[in-house]
């Protein structure tokens, strides 16, 4: 079975802090996102990335960055958190399946972090 | 564009009861289609996919059929228990790009 492992389940920080999320899978997926998942919004895709070194946007970018510097493990970083950030954050990654697009997304606990 | 529709909640049922969450979605390609399951204080845990026209995937007692025709995608248990509680979202992926589109997903509480 696919691990998709977050770091923390539960984080506290305060306003202004930077705050790095980390998600590591032991799949050799090529494939990474990150969500929040918000009560009434559902999920919304903040980042994702195709390769090492590689991201692209989601719908919601802004207040947000990532890094992947190894094919396994992709981080989320709020530059300077601030309350309306306060969110469940959901990991996951996918694998290559040629053109069919049936490869599902295997996603992680979650974290739940609190900015006060 | 892409998208996933699926019915509002909360629902309620009671033990054995049937259920079905409906789910309709639009797409620009020709998708795969799957349903997640969420329980309290986890992540989503995918329950089932079909990835062509007039497949079942069927889980743990769950079924969906891709119903190109009326492009749906409807969940379906014949008897639920109280260990289905959770949140249920239906998503599609199309075979261009590397984007889930979900649904903002429905709460389901069987109570006994």
């Amino acid at each position: 079975d696919v691990k998709v492992t977050q770091s923390s389940r539960y984080l506290v920080k305060r306003t202004g802090e930077k705050v790095f999320l980390e998600c590591v899978q032991d799949m050799d997926h090529e494939n990474m996102f990150w969500y929040r998942q918000d009560p009434g919004l559902g999920l919304r895709l903040i980042y994702f990335s195709y390769d090492v070194k590689m991201k692209e946007k989601g719908d919601i970018p802004e207040g947000y960055s990532v890094s992947r510097e190894k094919k396994e493990r992709f981080s989320l970083i709020l530059e300077s958190a601030s309350t309306n950030q306060t969110s469940m954050y959901l990991c996951a990654s996918r694998g290559v399946s040629g053109n069919s697009g049936g490869s599902p997304l295997h996603f992680g606990n979650g974290t739940r972090l609190t900015v006060t | 564009g892409n998208s996933v529709t699926q019915m509002e909640g909360p629902v309620t049922l009671s033990e054995e009861a049937f259920l079905t969450i409906n789910c309709t979605y639009t797409a620009t390609g020709y998708p795969s289609l799957f349903w997640y399951v969420q329980y309290p204080g986890e992540g989503l845990q995918l329950l089932l996919k079909a990835t062509k026209a007039d497949d079942k995937g069927s889980n743990k007692g769950f079924e969906a059929t891709y119903r190109k025709e009326t492009t749906s995608f409807h969940l379906e248990k014949g008897s639920v228990q109280v260990s289905d509680s959770a949140v249920y979202f239906c998503a599609l992926s199309v075979m261009t790009g590397n984007q889930f589109y979900f649904g903002t997903g429905t709460s389901l509480t069987v109570i006994p």
